[in-house]
């Protein structure tokens, strides 16, 4: 299967700054991937679908304007919690699809702790 | 709108012991259905998949049956080793969506040797 790496695989910040997470496919172009969001002995929720060269797709409830996704090539797309907020720590996962929609692989995940 | 509920863990179990996990949904149309693994440390990966009714998925011992009498979709293994200590989460695709995937909410299993 498909390869997906993230960047970084931790971080934690102050409140009110802004964190990038990097999302990669090694090994395929991917014209559409997700983010998810995990909380805590929680499933996974999506949060947006992004295709390439076109704006994302949000879920309902998540805020496009504190999440900025951009998914500029067919490797990489980025996630920017802006502002981010002790309730924004989570785990930020990413996946593409890779095939068919039926083919999602996944990324290992970035653990965001906001202090 | 679509959900899936599986059951909660964790689960303990002994080396060599029967698993089952089980996993129902509620959707519309006809979905796809899937059971992923996270390993720890680790992200998920796809485990098994069954795309319609009555299809059985298997992988590394592992199966599950799509049964759309019952909307389930329960995992299941003969006999579990301590390798197999992970979380397990089961997912449909809605028909039509263009991938996104919805989840229950993990089964932590952990095994003893």
């Amino acid at each position: 299967g498909a390869v997906v790496s993230q960047h970084p695989s931790w971080v934690i910040c102050k409140s009110g700054t802004s964190v990038k997470i990097e999302c990669r496919s090694l090994d395929f172009q991917a014209t559409t991937m997700f983010w998810y969001r995990q909380f805590p002995k929680q499933s996974l929720m999506l949060m947006a679908t992004s295709n390439e060269g076109s704006k994302a797709t949000y879920e309902q409830g998540v805020e496009k304007d504190k999440f900025l996704i951009n998914h500029a090539s067919l490797t990489l797309s980025t996630l920017t919690v802006t502002s981010a907020h002790p309730e924004d720590s989570s785990f930020y996962i990413c996946s593409i699809l890779a095939g068919g929609p039926n083919e999602q692989f996944f990324g290992p995940g970035t653990r965001l702790t906001v202090l | 709108g679509n959900s899936v509920t599986q059951m909660e863990g964790p689960v303990t179990l002994s080396e060599e012991a029967f698993l089952t996990i089980n996993c129902t949904y509620t959707a519309t149309g006809y979905p796809s259905l899937f059971w992923y693994v996270q390993y720890p440390g680790e992200g998920l990966q796809l485990l098994l998949k069954a795309t319609k009714a009555d299809d059985k998925g298997s992988n590394k011992g592992f199966e599950a049956t799509y049964r759309k009498e019952t909307t389930s979709f329960h995992l299941e293994k003969g006999s579990v080793q301590v390798s197999d200590s992970a979380v397990y989460f089961c997912a449909l695709r809605g028909g039509g969506s263009q991938g996104n995937l919805i989840f229950g909410k993990g089964t932590k299993l952990s095994v003893k040797p």
